[in-house]
């Protein structure tokens, strides 16, 4: 599987600003996937990020809240932009297939961010 | 009805137990089965994905889906210790797009 890394691995922000999630991946991938992990439910998907295109958003989930930068195809950052409480989650950094294997099914994810607004 | 449903747990089980842990879906469509271990504070690892109905064992571990039913099963043979953790599963209507969650199911193994 792909070593997928993310920084910062835990946070703890103040009402209405911002954070920067990095997420670096040791092989070149063609879908990164960003997915939120609120306590104790569901994962679920805000965008996918594709090398050289705009993020696509689920519905619930908007650009200008969760800008997603992906500039080439190692590494992917998604900004959650004027926070609040409700935004105190873990974010994952995930991709699909095995590297050297394309489009396998197989979704992996980072260790995660753990973040707390306050 | 959420589309995929888990019971949360906590189940807590005696070391060396069968563990036997569920999901019930309620779409159809679904061809794609996965399970994922996740220790707290840690992300999600892959343990099985299976394709439609059937069964796929690695280790001490199996995978069973009933697409009939809209059920799918992770057995643990021999459970241990180091098997505590949230067990999630996803699924998805096509291969590597759109995989939806299970809430999870924590799980204890007792020494």
């Amino acid at each position: 599987s792909a070593v997928i890394s993310q920084k910062p691995s835990r946070d703890i922000c103040q009402r209405g600003t911002s954070l920067t999630i990095q997420c670096q991946v040791d092989s070149q991938v063609t879908m990164m996937f960003w997915y939120r992990q609120q306590p104790g439910q569901s994962l679920t998907l805000i965008a996918t990020a594709n090398q050289g295109s705009e993020a696509t958003y689920e519905s619930g989930f908007v650009i200008d809240k969760f800008p997603i930068s992906r500039p080439n195809l190692t590494f992917s950052t998604l900004t959650v932009s004027n926070m609040s409480p409700e935004d105190s989650s873990i974010y994952l950094c995930s991709v699909e297939g095995v590297p050297g294997l394309t489009n396998t099914g197989e979704l992996f994810f980072g260790e995660g961010s753990r973040l707390t607004v306050l | 009805q959420k589309e995929v449903e888990q019971d949360p747990g906590p189940l807590s089980v005696p070391e060396g137990a069968i563990v036997s842990l569920n999901c019930t879906y309620s779409n159809s469509a679904f061809q794609y089965f996965m399970w994922y271990r996740q220790y707290s504070r840690k992300g999600p690892e892959l343990l099985m994905y299976t394709y439609s109905s059937g069964n796929k064992e690695d280790g001490r571990f199996t995978a069973q889906v009933d697409k009939s039913s809209k059920y799918i099963s992770l057995f643990i043979r021999d459970s241990q210790p180091s098997d505590s953790a949230t067990y999630l599963c996803a699924m998805s209507e096509r291969h590597g797009q759109n995989f939806v969650f299970g809430p999870g199911t924590r799980l204890s193994v007792l020494p």
